[in-house]
C-alpha cells in the first residue's frame, strides 16, 4: 500500500497567520483527501484534492480559508489561513487505492495544530 | 447520504474477556466497511475491511469483524481482549456512487482494565 509522508506532524501558531501542511505519497494516486479531527471528535472531510482541477469541498468548507493546491500525483497541501483557535485540530491526508487486488485508504500520520 | 452510527462513545472491558465495539451503517447500494484504531499521538492505523466476500472478516492484532447485511451492521469482535487494546476506535463506509470518500463513525473509546 501507499506511504504517505505527512509534515509538520505538529505547530504552534499565532491568531491570524497561516499553516501550510503537506503530504507527499511514493506512489502515483488520484485522489487525495483533506481531514479534520477536531479535539474529541471523529475525522471530517475538508476536500477532494484532484490533480489538474480545483478542490471539492464539503459543506462547511470553503477555498479561502483551506486553499489547497495539488501539483502532480504524488502531492498536495492544505493551507489552514487566517488561524484561530477554533482550527486547533488534528488534520490528515489520506489517499484511496482502487486495485483489483486491493482496496483501501492510508492515512497521513497527522498534523497537530494548535493556534494561541 | 450515507451515515455510521457507533451507539457506544465508550467500552469497558476486562483483560482475557471478549470484547465487541458496535458499528451500524446506511449506505444506498454495496457497502464497502473499515474499521481503524486510533492510539493517543498516533496516526490513524487500519484494522480491517469488508468489500466482499466472507461476512466474517479477520484483520490485524487478532481482531475481526462481521458483515450482517439484514442488519446493517460490522460490529468489531476480539475474543481476548489486551490492555494494549485500549485506544479510540472508528468505523467508516465508503460513499456510495464515484465519489470515494469515507464518512466516519463518532468513535468507540475502548478500555481494557487489567
Amino acid at each position: 500500500s501507499a506511504v504517505i509522508s505527512q509534515k509538520p506532524s505538529r505547530d504552534i501558531c499565532q491568531r491570524g497567520t497561516s499553516l501550510t501542511i503537506q503530504c507527499q505519497v511514493d506512489s502515483q494516486v488520484t485522489m487525495m483527501f483533506w481531514y479534520r479531527q477536531q479535539p474529541g471528535q471523529s475525522l471530517t472531510l475538508i476536500a477532494t484534492a484532484n490533480q489538474g482541477s480545483e478542490a471539492t469541498y464539503e459543506s462547511g468548507f470553503v477555498i479561502d480559508k483551506f486553499p489547497i493546491s495539488r501539483p502532480n500525483l504524488t502531492f498536495s497541501t492544505l493551507t489552514v489561513s487566517n488561524l484561530s483557535p477554533e482550527d486547533s485540530s488534528i488534520y490528515l491526508c489520506s489517499v484511496v487505492e482502487d486495485l483489483r487486488s486491493n482496496y483501501g485508504y492510508t492515512f497521513g500520520s497527522g498534523t497537530r495544530l494548535t493556534v494561541v | 447520504a450515507q451515515s455510521v452510527a457507533q451507539p457506544e462513545d465508550q467500552v469497558n472491558v476486562a483483560e482475557g474477556n471478549p470484547l465487541t465495539v458496535k458499528c451500524t451503517y446506511s449506505v444506498s447500494g454495496n457497502p464497502y466497511l473499515f474499521w481503524y484504531v486510533q492510539y493517543p499521538n498516533r496516526g490513524l492505523q487500519f484494522l480491517l475491511k469488508y468489500i466482499t466476500g466472507d461476512n466474517l472478516v479477520k484483520g490485524s492484532y487478532g481482531f475481526e469483524a462481521e458483515f450482517n447485511k439484514s442488519q446493517t451492521s460490522f460490529h468489531l469482535k476480539k475474543p481476548s481482549a489486551l490492555v494494549s487494546d485500549s485506544a479510540l476506535y472508528f468505523c467508516a463506509v465508503r460513499r456510495s456512487g464515484s465519489a470515494r470518500q469515507l464518512t466516519f463513525g463518532s468513535g468507540t473509546q475502548l478500555t481494557v482494565l487489567p
